[in-house]
């Protein structure tokens, strides 16, 4: 069946960086989008924007246009997201979406 | 953007009756709104497509309409299972945008 696994729980420091994975099965990779979504503590849902996984094109949402990148491991069938310069405000659970499968999300907890 | 105004924020209920969370649309989408169930610790589950489409999989007592740019999503017969937060969100233009979230309380 279609899964979307991603990577573990990140404990971060202010200004470092970090790289979630998420491992795509059940499906061709190349078929679909991969879009990412933010949820931070107790909050609501934030799209962050989706990745071409034909072309490798990203395209971001306006409050992650800066420190976010999307990017494709295409013969492994997995995306990722590096949050760089991280800020306490990035403390959240990260999920990769294709369509009505999402991954069980990452944690990500900025702390000094 | 598309906004999403979604309500009530929260909204308690007893076994068996029917609730309706509601989404406003800031302009046309053309039916292009999924909702979504999400339980604590866990992933997002989509409830519902093309404003009224049921996933596969997903109770009956679950509905979705619309109205001009309003959304509805309705729960019959609530069960206690749920209970949960739900969210609307537009798949009509990028960025693609979610309501703020309704958390639904089972009495």
């Amino acid at each position: 069946q279609i899964q979307l696994v991603q990577s573990g729980p990140e404990l971060k420091k202010p200004g470092e960086s970090l790289k979630i994975s998420c491992k795509a099965s059940g499906y061709t990779f190349t078929d679909y989008a991969m879009q990412w979504v933010k949820q931070a503590p107790g909050k609501g849902l934030q799209y962050m924007g989706w990745i071409n996984t034909q072309t490798g094109k990203p395209t971001y949402a306006d409050d992650f246009k800066e420190r976010f990148v999307f990017s494709l491991e295409t013969s492994a069938s997995t995306a990722y997201l590096q949050i760089n310069n991280l800020k306490n405000e990035d403390t959240a659970t990260y999920f990769c979406a294709r369509g009505s499968t999402w991954g069980q999300g990452v944690m990500v907890t900025v702390s000094s | 953007d598309i906004q999403m105004t979604q309500s009530p924020a929260s909204l308690s209920a007893s076994l068996g009756e029917t609730v309706t969370i509601e989404c406003l649309a800031s302009e046309d989408i053309y039916s292009n709104l999924a909702w979504y169930q999400q339980k604590p610790g866990k992933s997002p589950q989509l409830l519902i497509y093309d404003a009224s489409t049921l996933q596969d999989g997903v109770p009956s007592r679950f509905s979705g309409s619309e109205s001009g740019t309003q959304y509805s999503l309705e729960i019959n017969s609530l069960q206690s299972e749920d209970a949960a937060t739900y969210f609307c969100q537009q798949h009509h233009d990028y960025p693609l945008t979610f309501g703020s979230g309704t958390k639904l309380e089972i009495k």
